[in-house]
């Protein structure tokens, strides 16, 4: 059965204070592996697509990268609007078109 | 103007209530989801359409139904609401002709059965 796990499930952080949060899945054949950042009350909003191991993508003070067994987003030197529930989802050969989604990570940032 | 629209933002119903919420997207996106998200649990799948004349059962769709009326449109139903259906719903939509299957999601609908 494929299981997509993250953690940690909150991690409160100072202004300035970089840090990782991690995704583990176990899935026959990994298709496409996804990051989304949710705003409480709000709907999840796409951030990145990971295909392959070793492959990297940023935008602004995230970088998500890949292995065979997890990714990782990295935040580098967070601000506070950078607050919020970070969400990885994979796409799988067995279930193409349908996402399964991680419980997510509560990111605080505090001034 | 937002992509994908979900109505009504926020419900409170009874118990044994019929309910319909609606989602309309303008990306020309051939396929439409409805999940729902309880604190711990993440995003769960009700159901899914890859066209219009495509439904199909996500993994918690006991309760559910669905109408796909176009393209652009994709209705969930609540035919008897019960409390422990208490949760947010997010419709998403994504591009066939995309090689990533990224989803875009709307809003959001609180629901309240009391």
């Amino acid at each position: 059965e494929d299981q997509v796990t993250q953690s940690p499930e909150a991690l409160r952080l100072q202004e300035g204070e970089s840090s990782s949060l991690n995704c583990s899945y176990t899935v026959s054949g990994l298709r496409g592996l996804f990051w989304y950042r949710q705003d409480p009350g709000k709907g999840p909003e796409f951030l990145f697509t990971l295909y392959s191991a070793g492959e990297e993508k940023e935008k602004e003070r995230l970088k998500a990268t890949l292995t065979k067994k997890e990714s990782f987003l990295h935040i580098t030197a967070p601000k506070p609007e950078d607050s919020a529930t970070y969400l990885c989802a994979v796409d799988t050969t067995d279930s193409w078109g349908k996402l399964q989604f991680g419980a997510g990570t509560q990111v605080v940032v505090t001034p | 103007d937002a992509d994908v629209t979900q109505t009504p933002r926020n419900r409170i119903t009874k118990t044994g209530k019929r309910i319909m919420l609606e989602c309309s997207q303008t990306k020309g996106h051939d396929r439409m989801y409805w999940y729902r998200q309880d604190p711990g649990l993440g995003l769960r799948l009700i159901y899914y359409s890859f066209d219009v004349k495509d439904i199909n059962k996500g993994e918690i769709s006991d309760g559910y139904s669905v109408s796909r009326q176009a393209q652009a449109k994709f209705s969930l139903s609540l035919e008897s609401a019960i409390p422990n259906q208490t949760a947010l719903y997010f419709c998403a939509t994504s591009d066939l002709a995309s090689a990533g299957n990224e989803q875009f999601f709307g809003p959001g609908t609180r629901l309240t059965v009391l």
